[in-house]
């Protein structure tokens, strides 16, 4: 089970933002985040734990191993306002969290 | 530049089966490299992995135990596309569902979605 907190966070732009996943089991580092805007299918931001996806600018950065991840965004932009998600792909079958809304303060 | 795009009705009577369609462009379906799943997406559910298949030296199929029974999926190689097939549905089933592409177990190209409304 891959939990994420908190469930909403309230941002500034500008703001340095950390998201949050943890998982009930090791799952290595087989853990991927992406992101998702409203009416849209999700975008590939990280993979493998800290591997940015092709086209994700550098304030995006992931980190973790285990059973705790992050993402982190240091400074907040108009179009990061989303909802992000983890998935693992180290268990079958591969499994996501509930999702962290990043919301403009 | 790989691009899905998804095909499919929006509404489906209770008991009736789904069926959608995802054509790739930029891939194969039946490249060794890669898998191609659907995924769908509710509000009480949240985001879950459906079934998946792909090629190595045959075709493979895996499935969530808990739509095993009553999922499909089918690759079709002339038209380098795949579907899946959802039998019985019922109103727990109304999501929207993608189609999408996983490169060791990341999912890095999806679908546009389709809303799908299980209603008489």
């Amino acid at each position: 089970v891959m939990t994420q907190s908190p469930s909403t966070l309230s941002v500034s732009p500008g703001e340095r933002v950390t998201l949050s996943c943890r998982a009930s089991q090791s799952v290595t580092s087989n853990l991927a985040w992406y992101q998702q805007k409203r009416g849209q299918a999700p975008r590939l931001l990280i993979y493998d734990a800290s591997t940015r996806a092709t086209g994700i600018p550098a304030r995006c950065s992931g980190s973790g191993s285990g059973t705790e991840f992050t993402l982190t965004i240091s400074s907040l932009q108009s179009e990061d306002f989303a909802v992000y998600y983890c998935q693992q792909y180290n268990d079958w079958p591969w499994t996501f969290g509930r999702g962290t809304k990043v919301e403009i303060k | 530049q790989v691009q899905l795009q998804q095909s499919g009705p929006g509404l489906v009577k209770p008991s009736q089966t789904l069926s959608l369609t995802c054509a790739i462009s930029g891939d194969s379906v039946s490249s060794h490299l890669v898998t191609w799943n659907w995924v769908r997406q509710s509000p009480s559910r949240g985001l879950e992995w459906l079934g998946r298949t792909y090629y190595r030296s045959k075709w493979s199929y895996d499935y969530a135990v808990f739509v095993k029974s009553r999922l499909t999926i089918t690759p079709d190689t002339p038209k380098n596309q795949f579907s899946l097939q959802l039998f019985s549905v019922a109103p727990e089933d109304t999501a929207v569902y993608y189609c999408a592409r996983a490169t060791s177990g990341r999912f890095d190209s999806w679908g546009q979605g389709t809303l799908l409304t299980v209603s008489s």
